[in-house]
């Protein structure tokens, strides 16, 4: 089945630096790349996402790559502020758009 | 528009209980998820269904654990006898078409 590896389990930035997330994934078939943030104490929420169509997508200080050539993608996060700390997981879907999950990257914003 | 809603939100049990857990998902969606999110981890799909069907519940340990979604609606996760392996947060999510989820707020289960 299809694995999804997660490559930075924790990352420290500066306020206003930007971040970087890497994900890895097995599957040719996976077709759908979302982005989810889960915040202390609370579920996840979706936060962008990108379809094999497209190799880049951007939504306000949130930029999503793709390369499937090398089955990778990444979430760069721009001029990080405190309440972007928080986990981040990546995931794909695949054939019956069946999800599966990385394994989560903590990510912190110093002030 | 209201969001995925699950109950109880908290449950603790003695090893060998049975718990169901209850999830009502946003209207309109055609898949339901349930994930197992042990503490510290990513969420670990057990079942998905597409309308009242089951697409997949290769990840549910089928010997203790059920899930039905009997109108395409609602739906409920059992859990027979309950292990102390079991201690984890129990997330469903809907979507639809298979795209963005949206997630519950969980119900967090202690087994004693």
């Amino acid at each position: 089945g299809e694995k999804v590896e997660q490559h930075e389990s924790t990352l420290s930035v500066r306020e206003g630096d930007s971040a970087v997330i890497n994900c890895t994934y097995t599957d040719t078939a996976s077709s759908y790349f979302p982005w989810y943030k889960q915040e202390a104490g609370k579920s996840l929420h979706f936060v962008i996402d990108i379809r094999s169509n497209v190799d880049r997508k951007q939504s306000q200080r949130l930029i999503v790559l793709l390369d499937k050539k090398a089955k990778r993608f990444s979430l760069h996060i721009t001029a990080t502020q405190p309440e972007d700390s928080a986990i981040y997981f990546c995931a794909t879907s695949g054939g019956n758009y069946k999800p599966t999950f990385g394994k989560g990257t903590s990510l912190v914003v110093h002030p | 528009e209201a969001g995925v809603t699950q109950s109880p939100r908290y449950a603790v049990l003695q090893e060998g209980q049975a718990v169901s857990f209850w999830c009502d998902p946003i209207s309109g969606h055609d898949t339901l998820y349930w994930y197992q999110q042990p503490r510290d981890q990513g969420p670990q799909l057990l079942v998905y269904f597409r309308d009242e069907a089951v697409i997949d519940n290769s990840q549910l340990p089928s010997d203790r654990f059920s899930a039905v979604r009997p109108k395409g609606t609602n739906s409920t996760l059992k859990i027979q006898s309950a292990k102390q392996g079991d201690t984890a947060t129990y997330l469903c999510a809907s979507s639809f078409h298979g795209f963005e989820q949206y997630f519950g707020p969980g119900t967090r289960l202690t087994v004693l």
